[in-house]
């Protein structure tokens, strides 16, 4: 069963503008989110991550909303720009000594037209 | 490098023989992950380890998967007598103990392709 949900494979939006990548998940166990952006024939890189006693972290063009009520969480980026075209992916962790094992959702493919 | 170095990048491979995958982590990290990505799915994780030990090897989908780390550095994954459904690209990352998992730096992965 997936424990983190991206539910949209793929998202297209014009320069510019804003865009919202969303993401689901079922274990209120997770404490900790991430997002990860990846190119083809690279590694994920990380974007941004936001705590579970948070409902905000904004970083530059990125800012992280979490909902814990709705188990959802989401990434906006404004404005948008075509080097941000990339694969996002979600990401949670939940504590368990120093293990940090991500648990992932699978990615929704962002293009941004110029 | 400064990076997460994995080897080879890619790796072509019959059904039936045994492959190694090697991953460098970054100087100093002792926490050392591996994930894999299957076509179509999300990045699914394999093993942890700690220093030169593995506390989680849930990950593990057979028991044709191994892991090792020797001198808290470099790690190798091998898949003994490999199936067509282990292609997939495999992916290492490396963190410091006791950091958020945004610490975690990933390799950029090697790609196998068993036929």
């Amino acid at each position: 069963d997936q424990q983190v949900k991206q539910n949209s494979p793929s998202l297209s939006v014009q320069e510019g503008r804003i865009s919202i990548l969303n993401c689901d998940y079922t274990n209120s166990m997770f404490d900790y989110f991430l997002w990860y952006k990846k190119y083809p024939a690279e590694g994920p890189t990380f974007l941004i991550s936001i705590s579970s006693i948070k409902d905000k972290n904004e970083d530059g063009r990125f800012t992280v909303f979490l909902n814990k009520s709705a188990k959802h969480l989401s990434l906006h980026i404004v404005p948008s720009q075509p080097g941000d075209s990339a694969v996002y992916f979600c990401a949670a962790s939940k504590m368990a000594g120093n293990n940090r094992k991500l648990i992932w959702g699978l990615g929704t493919s962002l293009a941004v037209n110029p | 490098g400064a990076g997460v170095s994995q080897s080879p990048s890619n790796k072509v491979t019959e059904k039936g023989k045994d492959v190694e995958l090697r991953c460098d982590p970054i100087s100093g990290h002792t926490a050392l992950y591996w994930y894999r990505q299957s076509l179509g799915q999300g990045l699914e994780f394999l093993i942890y380890f700690q220093g030169n030990s593995a506390p989680d090897k849930s990950g593990l989908p057979s028991d044709r998967f191994s892991a090792e780390r020797t001198g808290g550095s470099v790690s190798t994954l091998t898949i003994q007598r490999t199936q067509q459904e282990d292609s997939a690209v495999y992916l290492c990352a490396s963190s410091f103990p006791n950091t958020a998992p945004a610490e975690a730096f990933f390799g950029q992965g090697t790609r196998l392709t068993v036929v």
